[in-house]
């Protein structure tokens, strides 16, 4: 079946570390995003890439870092800097750049500090 | 910048009873919308979505919307929620290669 696949279920990280959080699709989707949710405030844009080799930074980037070398695949690293980096991360994509389909969900991963 | 806004926050509901989640998006021109929803322990799974046509939309377990663009909103609504439809609901609106997602709206049906 295809679908997105968002590994670990669970991660912990200590004060000071950084951690990768791994997203892999097999839909076949062009564009990739990384989503923080929080009580209370819905879904927060990190990063999103439209393409391979590029990608651009969504309403609350800073701490958090990306890559997109392979198309099924769009980790996302969480940085020491980021300050408060205990959230729900979900992962998602989409068939085509500028197109109408919908998003597609993770099942996501829960970050908590030690 | 495109933003929404879910009002209701929290909603609870005896089973039988009607819903109506609001939802309005801050500026007009032609929007893509959508309705996810959150099942407890479970993935965002797509509820129903606008692109054009006929305002009125169903989707699935029985839910619609209606998109009435002079009021910028698209509201859900079910004529009778179940115990299951306990979930949390977020509405989504288009923003060139973005999805601007609401705070969602928990909903509770107790039996």
């Amino acid at each position: 079946d295809g679908g997105i696949t968002q590994s670990p279920k669970y991660l912990f990280r200590k004060e000071g570390q950084n951690v990768t959080l791994s997203c892999e699709q097999n839909l076949n989707h062009d564009a990739m995003y990384w989503y923080r949710q929080d009580p209370g405030q819905g879904l927060r844009l990190i990063y999103y890439s439209q393409i391979v080799n590029d990608f651009q930074k969504g309403d609350i980037a800073e701490g958090y870092s990306v890559s997109r070398e392979k198309k099924e695949s769009f980790p996302l690293t969480v940085t020491s800097a980021q300050k408060n980096p205990t959230a729900f991360y979900l992962c998602a994509s989409r068939a085509a750049l500028g197109s109408n389909q919908p998003q597609h969900f993770g099942d996501g991963t829960r970050l908590s500090i030690l | 910048a495109q933003s929404v806004s879910q009002h209701n926050h929290h909603v609870i509901l005896s089973e039988a009873a009607s819903l109506e989640l609001g939802c309005n998006y801050s500026y007009g021109g032609t929007v893509n919308l959508f309705w996810y929803v959150q099942y407890p322990g479970q993935h965002l799974q797509l509820l129903l979505k606008y692109f054009s046509g006929d305002p009125l939309v169903k989707g699935i377990k029985g839910f619609e919307a209606e998109f009435i663009k002079s009021k910028f909103s698209f509201n859900l609504r079910k004529p009778s929620v179940q115990w299951s439809d306990t979930a949390e609901y977020f509405c989504a609106v288009t923003d060139t290669d973005k999805l601007i997602f609401g705070t969602g709206t928990r909903l509770q049906v107790f039996p």
